[in-house]
């Protein structure tokens, strides 16, 4: 079985600029979450989605939204880039909101 | 204060070595325990998943929690070079909002 696939594995924008990242869940889990990992840290919680509603939001600028697609795919917008956002972009399913995740590869996001 | 802490290391240990990796807490109201592996490039891997108090093995992993002390415990046992890697623990209350440490960097010498 596939396992949680995320695009682009790489991109580079600019201060400023709009960035949208997808993720496709494991076949059969409902639940997706977004996480950003700087470097040496561990992931940090953005959102996370169940069934097309918002389960959980962490401490993250109105600048970062996300939805949830009939199909389980996930989308993450980030407006506005700053130099500071520049990260891994991780995306994790699980099948329901309380089991365990699994992640995906995740997205290098590098702002210039 | 941090919700999870984790000592980053680095941690060096000979192959065969038990290596001991801890994380501490100060949210009382988590009750889902779990440990992952990551690699360099690669996104974390799930290894053990736990709920509430207790032990639990897989393998020469061996998870345990001691929600009296705020405490979680990740051993492993015949280290072998294969498990260099960064290790990060994760707890959760109730499943809507992960919280991690900032992982541990492991290293086994052959």
């Amino acid at each position: 079985d596939a396992g949680v696939t995320q695009s682009p594995t790489h991109l580079i924008k600019t201060r400023g600029q709009h960035v949208t990242l997808r993720c496709s869940p494991i076949s059969g889990h409902k639940s997706v979450s977004w996480y950003q990992q700087v470097l040496g840290q561990g992931p940090q919680f953005i959102f996370q989605y169940y069934e097309k509603e918002e389960r959980g939001r962490g401490n993250f600028p109105d600048r970062f939204s996300a939805r949830q697609f009939p199909n389980y795919s996930s989308e993450l917008n980030v407006n506005a880039l700053l130099l500071g956002d520049s990260a891994l972009y991780l995306c994790a399913s699980s099948p329901d909101s309380n089991q365990p995740q699994h992640f995906g590869d995740g997205t290098r996001l590098s702002i210039l | 204060q941090k919700e999870v802490e984790q000592d980053p290391g680095p941690l060096s240990v000979p192959e065969g070595a038990i290596v001991s990796l801890n994380c501490t807490y100060s949210n009382s109201a988590f009750q889902y325990f779990m440990w992952y592996r990551q690699y360099s490039r690669k996104g974390p891997e799930l290894l053990m998943y736990t709920y509430s108090s207790g032990n639990k093995e897989d393998g020469r992993f061996t998870a345990q929690v001691d929600k009296s002390s705020k405490y979680i415990s990740l051993f492993i046992r015949d280290s072998q070079p294969s498990d260099s890697a960064t290790y990060l623990c994760a707890m959760t209350p109730a499943g809507n909002q992960f919280y991690f440490g900032t992982g541990t960097s492991l290293t086994v010498i052959p």
